[in-house]
């Protein structure tokens, strides 16, 4: 089974509008995190946010924001006021803790393309 | 700039030759990651070191694959007698010690691999 679903391959927005790229997750994990990374065209991943399965409050970060809705095992990133240099491929990934067996790597999800629109 | 480097950033290569990429993490990083990319995909899992110590392989690191890190700083990915099932992206990521999950990878720009 996946357990990083990313269910948009591409997203198009208007310039300064917000936007919404879905992720939903699966583990049976209780202590795990999420991170959103964005990959231009060039191909380095840059780290966005993070949320902790234990995080009372949603992450932000600047323009960015994480919808993380645990009981719906979704961590949905909210991009405001879109610029045309976010376009590029977005990446939900999650850590599991030791105790699922797994080492210490991010399982990522396929990706959504979203291009901003002038 | 003092993010993580990798080196080279593109390499073509005839099936059956074997290359070698080499990853620069952050410098008081002790932990570092390699990752493989198709395209079209996220990134997988290849192997985990922290300092010397490689601590985890994945099962897509075949017997043609090995990973060094000697001394705790650098580390290099060799691939021998290469495929064309080889080509793909090879990202490096290192970490500062953290929680368990709350450990924040940086990645390199990737070396991409062209197997003729």
């Amino acid at each position: 089974a996946q357990k990083i679903t990313q269910t948009q391959p591409g997203m198009f927005v208007q310039e300064k509008e917000a936007v919404t790229l879905d992720c939903t997750y699966d583990t049976s994990d209780p202590s795990y995190g999420l991170f959103w990374y964005k990959q231009p065209s060039s191909g380095e991943m840059i780290f966005l946010i993070y949320q902790g399965s234990y995080d009372q409050q949603n992450a932000t970060e600047g323009r960015y924001s994480l919808n993380f809705q645990k009981a719906r095992k979704s961590a949905n990133l909210v991009i405001s006021a879109s610029q045309l240099g976010d376009s590029a491929m977005y990446f939900c990934a999650m850590r599991e803790s030791f105790s699922s067996g797994s080492a210490r790597q991010l399982t990522f999800g396929s990706g959504t393309q979203l291009t901003v629109l002038p | 700039d003092t993010g993580v480097s990798q080196d080279p950033r593109h390499k073509i290569t005839k099936r059956g030759q074997n290359v070698t990429f080499r990853c620069d993490p952050i410098s008081e990083h002790n932990r570092l990651y390699w990752y493989r990319q198709t395209l079209g995909q996220g990134p997988e899992f290849l192997t985990y070191f922290q300092n010397e110590a490689q601590l985890e392989k994945s099962r897509l690191l075949s017997d043609r694959f090995s990973a060094e890190r000697p001394k705790g700083s650098f580390s290099t990915l060799e691939i021998q007698r290469t495929e064309q099932g080889d080509s793909a992206m090879y990202l490096c990521a290192s970490s500062l010690p953290s929680t368990e999950v709350t450990d924040t990878q940086y990645f390199g720009p990737g070396t991409r691999l062209t197997v003729l």
